[in-house]
């Protein structure tokens, strides 16, 4: 079957460094997003890897390895905005995303 | 876990015809779900926010006459897409938002309807 596994919730303080990572089962693969939602809001995008290696925009980073089925988001200098919930969601053969409860982060000052 | 589901899951129609895809909340209450649209190889892309009890707000660049959504209740939402033409070929993904504010708000998606206009 199809699965996503990351953590249900994790805490982080603001300025440090976190990981999240995502490990996944697909019936093919055609990439792997990585979202951001706030509470309350739709989720938006954040990155696409299709290729295995460390895809990097800004303070956010998201790495891929296809063999291992494992991606991890990387947010640095984290700040109180980046509280919210962080979905991974890899695209199967038929390009149909498969999702995840995602990831709650919490910023402490 | 919350499980949303959609329905169909998947559609062939012809061009002209409308389309209806239904949206629910197995077991929570949703007083907000959302329509996205997933082109291939494209991110999600947000189509509309549905209220229950309330109009639908719609993106920029969504069309409200073509799309039609309606939140009759707080468990279901549908999505119907009126004359339907080629273009309008996508995947279609609901999501239900579950709790009413504050920080334990989650969304939950739908499997997604794939849309096929011949």
């Amino acid at each position: 079957g199809q699965n996503i596994d990351q953590p249900t919730e994790m805490t982080a303080t603001e300025g440090a460094i976190v990981q999240i990572n995502c490990t996944y089962q697909t019936s093919g693969f055609n990439g792997l997003f990585w979202y951001q939602q706030h509470a309350g809001e739709a989720p938006t995008f954040l990155s696409y890897n299709v290729l295995d290696g460390l895809e990097e925009k800004g303070r956010f980073s998201s790495f891929l390895s296809r063999s291992k089925g494992y991606s991890y988001l990387l947010l640095k200098e984290l700040q109180m905005k980046d509280s919210a919930s962080y979905l991974c969601a890899p695209m199967d053969s038929n390009y149909q995303l498969i999702w995840g409860a995602g990831t709650k982060l919490i910023i402490k000052p | 876990g919350a499980v949303v589901s959609q329905h169909p899951s998947w559609v062939i129609c012809k061009s002209g015809t409308s389309v209806k895809i239904e949206c629910r909340s197995l077991d929570f209450q949703a007083t907000t779900m959302f329509w996205y649209r997933q082109f291939p190889k494209q991110s999600l892309m947000l189509m509309a926010t549905s209220n229950e009890g309330s109009k639908a707000t719609y993106e920029q660049g969504v069309e409200k006459d073509k799309f039609l959504i309606n939140h009759a209740s707080l468990t279901l939402s549908t999505l119907t897409v009126t004359s339907a033409h080629p273009e309008d070929s996508s995947f279609y993904i609901c999501s239900a938002l579950r709790g009413n504010s504050g920080d334990s708000e989650t969304q939950y998606f739908g499997p997604g309807t794939r849309l096929l206009v011949l």
